[in-house]
């Protein structure tokens, strides 16, 4: 099966520093990655979709310039979060979706979960 | 606007069946997703649905309905493994998944 991991899968940083979450593709090209969100006992939140080559489409009332997103290649996704606060604490997993055109399955990574201190 | 509904939280028995309901409103409808999540890890494909009726799969199988805007996840023969939260998701007219709040699975012995 398709397989997408997620770096780090922890990370503890202190508030107004930035932290960079990979996603990768590790088994198929993914044209489409997107980016959730999680706080606990909550559902899954869509930050933003990303399409390779091209600038990610953010959803309302997330900052771009706070979530830096780049899909530089088919099986490579990065999110950044800028001057990191507390309240930027959260998991967050990324999902992959293949270039087949039957398949609209997204593939989860494992999550990494930030704590901002 | 768009919508998914199903129930907080459900309890069972190991080694009964459980329904979880899920009733989603979308603009457009491309098929209904159901993930299991257990806590601290990421979601894992069940199952998809897009034409009506029942997809079996083993212990587990789900069901929709597009005119009534339902779909079920049944759970049969449970274990205390199957203790997680499962989600709902409907994929909209621009293939946008939009997700239900998750319905939390408590199985006792």
């Amino acid at each position: 099966g398709a397989v997408v991991s997620q770096h780090p899968s922890r990370v503890i940083c202190k508030s107004g520093t930035s932290v960079k979450i990979e996603c990768r593709s590790l088994d198929f090209q993914a044209t489409t990655m997107f980016w959730y969100r999680q706080f606990p006992k909550k559902s899954l939140m869509l930050m933003a979709t990303s399409n390779e080559g091209s600038k990610a489409t953010y959803e309302q009332g997330v900052e771009k310039d706070k979530f830096l997103i780049n899909h530089a290649s088919l099986t490579l996704s990065t999110l950044t979060v800028t001057s990191a606060h507390p309240e930027d604490s959260s998991f967050y997993i990324c999902s992959a979706r293949g270039t087949s055109g039957d398949s609209y399955e997204q593939y989860f990574g494992p999550g990494t979960r930030l704590t901002v201190t | 606007g768009q919508n998914i509904d199903q129930p907080t939280e459900m309890t069972a028995t190991e080694g009964a069946i459980v329904q979880i309901n899920c009733t989603y409103q979308t603009s457009g409808f491309n098929g209904l997703f159901w993930y299991q999540q257990h806590a601290g890890e990421a979601p894992t494909f069940l199952s998809y649905n897009v034409l009506d009726g029942l997809e079996e799969k083993g212990r587990f199988s789900s069901f929709l309905s597009r005119s009534k805007g339902y779909s079920y996840l049944l759970l049969k023969e449970l274990q205390m493994k199957d203790s997680a939260s499962y989600l709902c998701a409907a994929m909209d007219s621009n293939y946008q998944l939009i997700w239900g709040a998750g319905t939390k699975l408590i199985i006792k012995p």
